[in-house]
């Protein structure tokens, strides 16, 4: 079994402000955790991904995350927020060689100028 | 590549009709996953398919929905008949399972309004 929590559903920062976005997960297997954006009306798109390997990971329009195994946590950061940032941000886990993923519910980021 | 493929962007039926949403998968992708977003529940996993054989259902809420996968290029998700609460967005989602490359990939989206 598998879950993942991401606590409040929504994060004010001022533009140029440090954005930090928090999940924690639960899985039974060693797991595949992933950040997802949605912008307004579209699609999910892949934010980034930890498989195996470096622990901390870099994806796009400057993201990254750290996994940390003893905390459970793979917590999504930005230094400098942008006014484009403004978007839902889900975290996802899928367990193993499991196809299914599981998501967070998503929190919401507004980007203050 | 054109990525996942939806049609129709977006329905608007009446309670009672039948409705049926298209997806085309990623070439090459031989896992397929239907989800739900509304406001209230989030997103939900409806259903998924590996190699066009349907794996889990368990997402899928009441015999009203049924989805199918012909071949490994098409699937559709079917609401018959249709009620108000089953307005939502609906995503498909591809990907090449068994690897650990296996992040999915979703398209844009259905947005359905049932009257």
């Amino acid at each position: 079994a598998q879950s993942v929590t991401q606590l409040g559903s929504h994060v004010s920062v001022s533009e140029g402000a440090l954005v930090l976005l928090r999940c924690n997960y639960s899985s039974s297997v060693p797991p595949y955790l992933f950040w997802y954006v949605q912008y307004p009306n579209q699609g999910l798109q892949l934010l980034l991904k930890y498989t195996t390997g470096a622990t901390l990971v870099k994806g796009i329009n400057g993201f990254e995350a750290e996994f940390k195994k003893s905390e459970t946590s793979f917590h999504l950061t930005k230094p400098s927020a942008h006014m484009s940032d403004a978007a839902e941000y889900f975290c996802a886990v899928r367990g193993g060689a499991n196809s299914k993923l599981t998501f967070g519910k998503g929190i919401t980021l507004s980007v203050r100028p | 590549d054109a990525g996942v493929i939806q049609s129709p962007r977006h329905e608007v039926t009446e309670m009672g009709q039948e409705v049926t949403l298209r997806c085309k998968p990623i070439s090459g992708h031989n896992s397929l996953f239907w989800y739900r977003q509304t406001m209230m529940r989030g997103l939900e996993l409806l259903i998924y398919f590996n190699n066009n054989v349907p794996i889990d259902d368990s997402g899928m809420p009441e015999d009203r929905f049924s989805a199918k996968m012909p071949n490994a290029s098409f699937s559709t998700l079917k609401i018959q008949p249709s009620e108000p609460r089953d307005s939502a967005v609906y995503f498909c989602a591809s990907s090449l399972s068994g690897t650990h490359k296996s992040e999915q990939f979703f398209g844009p989206g259905t947005r359905l309004t049932v009257l």
